[in-house]
């Protein structure tokens, strides 16, 4: 079965600094999607990043990278030159490929980051 | 687009009242799920659809709690009787297969 994990409730960092959120995740399927998702105190869940599964290279979006090592099975979320907006509750996610349960996107229980000035 | 579209935003009721909360996805999106956020339980999904068609509703926690997606444009999300336990910000989000998944705004749902 699907399973996503987060370790760390809680992060601080001080601004300008690079954090890792480390997001593991376990599936018996080769063909899986991973993502991470921001939320805001405001509440709404904003699309970070995604790595596909046969993906050779990290992703990366502006400050966000995608650590990912097949192996291991982790996905860690990379943020480099944190700046005081980034202070929000993030999460990992998962989506199995078509050989499993098809489309299934589950979520782990977040880490809230904390930016200081 | 204006994106997948909730409502009611807030929603406060009294025990043993429906609930119906309604989304509307993006346009050309096969894929619908209902989550629902606490923060005991973080972000649960609750049921999810493709083409309209339940695929997993495990995540439903009891018979009180019903979806339907009539059309590619319009799902809901149903709670009767409600109890004080239901209160929870509900997600719906919406996706094509290889992408990722885009939320909307979430109904807050207080049950008293």
């Amino acid at each position: 079965a699907q399973k996503i994990t987060q370790t760390q409730p809680g992060m601080f960092v001080q601004e300008k600094e690079a954090v890792t959120l480390d997001c593991t995740y376990d599936t018996s399927d080769q063909s899986y999607g991973l993502f991470w998702y921001k939320q805001p105190s405001s509440g709404e869940m904003i699309f970070l990043i995604y790595q596909g599964s046969y993906d050779e290279q990290n992703a990366t979006e502006g400050r966000y990278s995608l650590n990912f090592q097949k192996a291991r099975k982790s996905a860690n979320l990379v943020i480099s030159a944190s700046q005081l907006g980034d202070s929000a509750m993030y999460f990992c996610a998962m989506r199995e490929g078509r050989s499993g349960n098809t489309g299934k996107l589950i979520f782990g229980q977040g880490t809230t980051l904390q930016v200081k000035p | 687009d204006a994106g997948v579209i909730q409502s009611p935003r807030h929603e406060v009721t009294e025990m043993g009242q429906e609930v119906t909360l309604r989304c509307k996805p993006i346009s050309g999106h096969d894929y619908l799920f209902w989550y629902r956020q606490t923060m005991m339980r973080g972000l649960e999904l609750l049921i999810y659809f493709n083409n309209n068609v339940p695929i997993d509703d495990s995540g439903m926690p009891e018979d009180r709690f019903s979806a339907k997606m009539p059309n590619a444009s319009f799902s809901t999300l149903k709670i009767q009787p409600s109890e004080p336990r239901d209160s929870a910000v509900y997600f719906c989000a919406s996706s094509v297969w290889v992408s990722e998944a885009f939320f909307g705004q979430g109904t807050r749902l207080t049950v008293v």
